[in-house]
């Protein structure tokens, strides 16, 4: 799987758009985007994925580049509840295929 | 949220003992993993399975082993229970389709071995 970049930390004010950044310059082509994040003492929550179109869902929208280089995800309207760590992964679709966490970025979503 | 849960969620044990972990699951989804974390190490893949009584190692299977009779629940056994694997475990479980895998995860088990 490709190796993905993301900052170690990021701050977000409550009410406003988070938008997380990830690079994944090595991604192949039939490599998906995925994002996770986990709450404190919490199990990894599955938020989104993507291959090369942007999506949207209940949680969050994910924009890939073109070249499919790097992805956002957007949090539209950040609550205190979505203050985590946020794990952008490239990966195949292969059945049984394990996630692999790098460091995430720890989003604190401020009053 | 999925349905997956873990029993117990919070163990004491000391060195040398036997420990197995559950994980239950109301999805009846084929795909089920053991997952350890450790601060510095992520998530690490101890085993998964892909079917009842189909089971394969992952990264860090060493003193684990696992067993799944029935779709729905995963047991994961440390037969010697060492120091070294205090840790926290998470289940998860998922169903290949053709546009995803996305993983779901239980809400964990805090093991310590004194």
């Amino acid at each position: 799987d490709a190796k993905t970049t993301q900052p170690t930390s990021m701050d977000c004010a409550e009410g406003r758009a988070a938008n997380l950044p990830c690079n994944h310059s090595t991604i192949s082509g039939n490599e998906y985007v995925y994002w996770y994040r986990q709450i404190h003492s919490q199990g990894p929550q599955y938020i989104i994925h993507g291959l090369k179109n942007n999506e949207t869902n209940e949680m969050a929208s994910l924009i890939i580049t073109e070249d499919r280089k790097s992805s956002t995800l957007i949090l539209p309207h950040a609550t205190l509840r979505d203050t985590a760590v946020y794990y952008c992964i490239v990966r195949v679709h292969t059945a049984g295929n394990k996630l692999t966490f790098g460091g995430g970025t720890r989003v604190l979503v401020k009053p | 949220d999925a349905g997956i849960t873990q029993s117990p969620r919070h163990k004491v044990t000391e060195t040398g003992t036997p420990v197995t972990l559950r994980c239950h699951q109301t999805e009846n989804h084929r795909y089920m993993y053991w997952y350890r974390q450790d601060p510095g190490h992520g998530l690490r893949l101890i085993h998964y399975s892909y079917g009842v009584k189909d089971t394969d190692k992952g990264e860090v299977s060493d003193g684990y082993s696992v067993s799944r009779s029935k779709t729905e629940d995963f047991l994961l056994t440390l037969e010697s229970a060492t120091s070294s694997q205090t840790s926290v475990y998470f289940c998860a479980i998922s169903e290949s389709t053709g546009t995803g895998d996305e993983q779901f995860f239980g809400p964990g088990t805090r093991l310590t071995v004194l």
